[in-house]
C-alpha cells in the first residue's frame, strides 16, 4: 500500500460547479498536509495548507484534514476554466531539515466553459 | 523575479552521457530539494540539502550526485545517462522555520534517447 493514495481521476465538471479532491493516506505520522496546483508543463505551486486536523478556507478553495480517518480533501466552488490543472496533496511528518513532502500521485482536473 | 529557476528547462541526450542541470533559489531559504516526476506524473523526493548539506538521500542510483556550492544553489549531475532516468526534474526550496512551504521551479524535462 502506498503511503499516499490519490484517485488520478481525469475528472471533468462544468464550469461553476463545486469540486471535491480527496486524498487517504497510511501513515499517522504525517503531520502537515498540502495541496499542491500543477499546470501543465510547470512546477508545483502550493494552494493551501493545513497542520493537524481541522479545516482551512481561502477564496473558493476549502482544505480539509481528517486525521481520525486518514482522510483529506480539497473543495473547490465556483469552479472556473483557469482551475483547469493537476492537484497534488503533499503530507510531511515533520517541519525542520528533515522536511519531505510524500506526494499522492495528482487527480487531473478539466473546468469546461 | 523568478524564485526557483532551473537550467536547461529542456535536455535531450544520449545514453551513456553526463550531464548536469543546475537550480538557483532567490528567497533565502536554507532548504533546498531535488524531485523527480516520472511520466505517470507521480513526484518524488530525490535529495534535501540544508545550508549546503545533505540531509535527505532517498533511493537513489550513484550515477545522481547533488552539489551545494552555497545555500542558493543545488545542482544535479547524473552520470551514464540510462533510458529510465527520463523524466521531470524538480527544485525546491523552503526556509527551515516557516516548514511547510516549498517552492518548486518550473522543471526540467530529461528526454534520454
Amino acid at each position: 500500500q502506498k503511503e499516499v493514495e490519490q484517485d488520478p481521476g481525469p475528472l471533468s465538471v462544468p464550469e461553476g460547479a463545486i469540486v471535491s479532491l480527496n486524498c487517504t493516506y497510511s501513515n499517522s505520522a504525517f503531520q502537515y498536509f498540502m495541496w499542491y496546483r500543477q499546470y501543465s508543463r510547470k512546477g508545483p505551486e502550493l494552494l493551501m495548507y493545513t497542520y493537524s486536523s481541522g479545516n482551512k478556507e481561502d477564496g473558493r478553495f476549502t482544505a480539509q484534514v481528517d486525521k481520525s480517518s486518514k482522510y483529506i480533501s480539497l473543495f473547490i466552488r465556483d469552479s472556473q476554466p483557469s482551475d483547469s490543472a493537476t492537484y497534488l496533496c503533499a503530507m510531511s511528518k515533520s517541519g525542520g531539515s528533515n522536511y519531505k513532502l510524500t506526494f499522492g500521485k495528482g487527480t487531473l482536473l478539466t473546468v469546461n466553459p | 523575479d523568478t524564485a526557483v529557476s532551473q537550467t536547461p528547462k529542456y535536455l535531450v541526450t544520449q545514453m551513456g552521457n553526463d550531464k548536469s542541470i543546475k537550480c538557483e533559489q532567490n528567497l533565502g531559504h536554507d532548504t533546498m530539494y531535488w524531485y523527480k516526476q516520472d511520466s505517470k506524473k507521480f513526484l518524488k523526493i530525490m535529495f534535501s540539502y540544508n545550508n549546503k548539506e545533505l540531509i535527505i538521500n532517498e533511493t537513489v542510483p550513484n550515477r545522481f550526485s547533488p552539489k551545494s556550492p552555497d545555500k542558493a544553489h543545488l545542482n544535479l549531475h547524473i552520470n551514464s545517462l540510462e533510458l529510465g532516468d527520463s523524466a521531470v526534474y524538480f527544485c525546491a526550496s523552503s526556509q527551515e522555520t516557516v516548514n511547510t512551504e516549498a517552492f518548486f521551479g518550473q522543471g526540467t524535462r530529461l528526454t534520454v534517447v
